[in-house]
């Protein structure tokens, strides 16, 4: 049973550009979130996507937007990158978005901004 | 709006001991989720153990547990017979009950080193 994986694992952009991670949810969950976990920080909620509409969202500009396609899988798109953009990028998945239910994490993708 | 505190940014206990870490949230709410992940060097988070404020009963999932004070509103978790594999950044984290608040709300973390 494949957990949730995502691509890339790491990346290098400059400032100004674009980024698009991408997310495949584990097996079965229809509901993928997207966080945010800065050096020596905790992960932080940017949004979450049920039903290929974003549902929820953290407290991130209009830079960060998403996308959840007919397969759950999800996409994160970062425009017009900074420095502090910098970052481990962790997608998670459930089933369903009842609060009891079990978030399983990927490995995140690194992303580096120069 | 609901905050996590981790007063301790390293840990450190020999390889069999036990060991406790700390949590602290703040919340209005009645009934929520509480739970603890491990974040290894591979950097997946891994669900260790989770409460629900409802249940009384503390969580024990084999050598680690929970000593859940909800007047306190104090989460710590405890590992005993620490192993090797043990050593990884400890996150606390916090959710709301019902479907519109899906996201975990985590503290910075604790990272736990385990001495052979």
């Amino acid at each position: 049973d494949a957990g949730v994986t995502q691509s890339p694992t790491h990346l290098i952009k400059t400032r100004g550009q674009q980024v698009t991670l991408r997310c495949s949810p584990k097996s079965g969950h229809d509901t993928v979130s997207w966080y945010q976990q800065a050096l020596g920080q905790g992960p932080q909620f940017i949004f979450q996507y049920y039903e290929e509409e974003e549902r929820q969202r953290g407290n991130f500009p209009d830079r960060f937007s998403g996308h959840q396609f007919p397969n759950y899988s999800s996409e994160l798109n970062v425009n017009a990158l900074l420095l502090g953009d910098s970052a481990l990028y962790l997608c998670a998945s459930s089933l369903g978005r009842n609060s009891g239910n079990t978030i399983y994490f990927g490995e995140g993708s690194w992303l580096t901004v120069v | 709006a609901q905050t996590v505190t981790q007063s301790q940014p390293e840990m450190s206990v020999q390889e069999a001991e036990t060991v406790t870490l700390s949590c602290t949230y703040d919340t209005s709410e009645s009934d929520y989720y509480l739970f603890w992940y491990k974040q290894p060097p591979s950097r997946q988070m891994i669900l260790v153990i989770r409460q629900e404020a409802y249940k009384q009963q503390n969580a024990t999932e084999n050598r680690f547990s929970v000593n859940f004070q909800k007047a306190a509103k104090s989460f710590s978790l405890k590992i005993s017979d620490s192993q090797l594999g043990d050593a990884a950044m400890y996150f606390c984290a916090y959710r709301s009950p019902g479907g519109s608040q899906g996201n975990l709300i985590f503290g910075k973390g604790t990272k736990l080193s385990v001495k052979p």
